[in-house]
């Protein structure tokens, strides 16, 4: 099985702090690669997906680096509201999706 | 628009029972799956489907058959459950097409075999 590696954190920061989040995949002929979000106890969400170009949706920057195979994710100003899992997600080949464990963000007052 | 749902929200089966789990989607997309998240280990993959009428393995599917007669329905079935089946179970359907395109998923069902 293709391997997708996050550190599982938790990472307890401030409100307002930045939070960086890595995830590393071993298959290099790996095509599409996502942020899903997770909320305790509910369905992964899309969060956004990760273009080779690096791609930013508001507080949320999402950046790949093939030649080093890894994805990582930018929180800026991070809300309470941001507490959650990120999954990392990896798609090799057809539209099986190969998930990493989950990274925790616990955001504090 | 109800997107996916997923039947039952909870279950606990004992050992040996048999039970199916309903998926159905109403968003005419061609390809459903269905994945256990178990603490620790991330989502895995079960089973799925491309389309009407044809299933094929994931990476964890002894112990489960599935079935697609109907588009919109993916069913997951356990023929004689066991304690190793406890998980939340998530099924997640997917436009064809790039592979880009988003997964929907299921709210989940949790289900506990004693």
């Amino acid at each position: 099985r293709k391997e997708v590696e996050q550190d599982p954190g938790p990472f307890n920061v401030p409100e307002g702090a930045t939070v960086a989040f890595n995830c590393t995949y071993s298959n290099s002929a790996s095509q599409s690669f996502f942020w899903y979000r997770q909320d305790c106890r509910k369905e992964p969400k899309l969060l956004m997906s990760v273009y080779s170009s690096g791609n930013e949706d508001g507080r949320f920057t999402a950046q790949l680096n093939r030649a080093s195979q890894y994805i990582s994710l930018l929180i800026r100003d991070s809300k309470l509201s941001d507490s959650a899992t990120y999954l990392c997600v990896v798609i090799d080949s057809g539209y099986a999706l190969n998930f990493g464990k989950g990274t925790s963000l616990l955001v504090t007052p | 628009n109800a997107g996916v749902t997923q039947t039952p929200k909870f279950r606990v089966l004992k050992t040996g029972q048999s039970m199916t789990l309903l998926c159905a989607q109403d968003m005419n997309h061609e390809y459903m799956y269905w994945y256990r998240q178990d603490p620790g280990m991330g989502l895995r993959l079960i089973h799925y489907s491309v389309g009407e009428g044809t299933t094929a393995k994931g990476e964890v599917p002894d112990g489960y058959n599935v079935s697609r007669l109907k588009k919109q329905n993916f069913l997951l079935g356990l023929e004689s459950a066991a304690p190793s089946q406890t998980s939340v179970y998530f099924c997640a359907s997917v436009r064809s097409g790039s592979s880009y395109n988003e997964q929907f998923f299921g709210p989940g069902t949790r289900l506990t075999v004693l």
